[in-house]
């Protein structure tokens, strides 16, 4: 079936610009996490989000990131004002079940803040 | 608080060898481990994972790893690896008791497992 999927792959933007990063997870699945991969310093904890409960934010590393999951489905991420330091892999995993750590990951978006 | 330490960041086999990644980890409570695979330009997938029971677990691809508490490590190894092994390989622990936020996974920060012929 349809793995996780995120969009665009690469994504350029200038410095002070927003830019959105779309992730859609496996159907069915109710659990969604984005995490922020940047060379060198392995994943780092974004935001979770489980069915209809409010999500765990306190992985965004300023108030200049949201997200957003409608429906139960789809994810936006955000970053307004985006900074050079913002760039880095943005990965979105989802999840049948919150417990046991088997998250599926999509491939990711590439951030290049110039 | 809990950490994951990946003492390798590069390690350079040669194919058919063994090879063993190190992954050691800081917690106050019992632990779920898991490693994870990225091969490039891909997602990370699921290689193996341990919950409980026998510390030896293993996983896809020949892979398996054993949970040593009193050492406070799970070292993944493979007796012969291929070239299609190369791939960046991450350890990854959540707590049990973290408050009810055990889906939060902490990540070492990766191995870049080279195999070359």
């Amino acid at each position: 079936g349809a793995g996780v999927s995120q969009s665009p792959s690469n994504k350029v933007t200038e410095k002070g610009k927003d830019v959105e990063l779309r992730c859609d997870p496996i159907s069915g699945h109710t659990a969604l996490y984005w995490y922020r991969q940047s060379l060198g310093q392995g994943l780092e904890f974004l935001i979770y989000f489980q069915g209809n409960s409010a999500p765990d934010k306190s992985g965004l590393p300023s108030d200049r990131f949201s997200a957003e999951r409608t429906g139960g489905s789809v994810s936006t991420l955000t970053i307004q004002r985006t900074q050079q330091e913002d760039s880095a892999v943005y990965l979105c995993a989802s999840s049948p079940r919150v417990l046991l750590g088997e998250q599926y990951f999509g491939p990711g978006t590439r951030l290049t803040v110039t | 608080a809990q950490s994951v330490t990946q003492l390798d960041s590069q390690v350079p086999v040669f194919e058919e060898a063994p090879v063993e990644l190190r992954c050691n980890y800081s917690s106050s409570v019992s632990v779920y481990l898991f490693w994870y695979v990225q091969y490039p330009n891909q997602g990370l997938q699921l290689l193996l994972k341990y919950l409980s029971g026998s510390t030896l677990v293993k996983g896809i691809n020949g892979f398996e790893a054993e949970f040593n508490k009193s050492q406070t490590s799970f070292h993944l190894r493979k007796p012969s690896v291929h070239i299609s092994d190369t791939a960046e390989y991450f350890c990854a622990v959540t707590d049990l008791n973290s408050g009810g936020s055990n889906y939060k996974l902490t990540f070492g920060k990766g191995t870049l497992l080279t195999v070359n012929p």
